[in-house]
């Protein structure tokens, strides 16, 4: 099994809203990532955990909230979000955070803030 | 730090012409190069990387790519396109930091026509 799986596929909410992002992936890979992606542009990265604790933040808002509850489980938790905030949120595993481990990808949540 | 530039942010190509996408880089040290495939709807896919073994390195769906030292390049080439390949792709390199990331180059969206 290579797939990582993100829930919801599609997400709308208002700017006082409170909400998750969720991604899973069961392949025993120790790193995982979270991506933000614009129309038409190269994915950003936002947070990298490696071994369940938060390695890279990439001077990220605090309205973004990262948890990596066990090894195979990651969310991000959204609130007070602002409409630029809206994009693809693309969550990420690698077997390690080396610098050759492959970064298999989920297909993404699109995140539209109203 | 390093990074990766692609020439050409579109590529517009013949079904059974030559595929070839532009990636240069920028690094001190002998970078870890790859190569990424984002098909529309979807998320990232890797074609293949370089991680300093053999300089012609082979991937997936027909797709190589050749690290030059002397030119700092990795250009994608694929002999022969096919509709299938009309998608967008990222060259990459993997940066140090606490643990290695992915730095993206702008994109190549790539166009097949009949």
């Amino acid at each position: 099994d290579t797939e990582v799986t993100q829930t919801p596929k599609h997400l709308v909410m208002g700017m006082t809203n409170k909400k998750s992002l969720k991604c899973e992936q069961h392949m025993g890979h120790r790193a995982m990532y979270w991506y933000k992606q614009k129309a038409k542009k190269p994915p950003e990265l936002m947070f990298v955990y490696s071994y369940e604790k938060l390695s890279i933040n990439e001077s990220v808002p605090s309205r973004f909230s990262p948890e990596c509850p066990n090894s195979s489980l990651l969310n991000l938790h959204l609130h007070a979000l602002q409409p630029e905030d809206s994009a693809l949120y693309l969550c990420a595993s690698s077997q390690g955070a080396g610098p050759v481990d492959e970064q298999y990808f989920g297909p993404g949540t699109r995140l539209t803030v109203t | 730090a390093q990074s990766v530039t692609q020439l050409g942010s579109h590529v517009s190509v013949s079904e059974g012409a030559l595929v070839l996408l532009r990636c240069n880089y920028s690094s001190s040290v002998p970078p870890y190069l790859f190569w990424y495939v984002q098909y529309p709807n979807q998320g990232l896919q890797l074609l293949l990387k370089y991680t300093s073994a053999a300089t012609l390195v082979k991937g997936i769906n027909g797709f190589e790519a050749e690290f030059k030292k002397s030119e700092t390049s990795f250009h994608l080439t694929k002999p022969s396109a096919h509709m299938s390949d009309a998608a967008e792709y990222f060259c990459a390199v993997s940066e140090r930091t606490n643990d290695y990331k992915l730095s993206f180059g702008a994109g190549t969206t790539v166009t097949v026509r009949a």
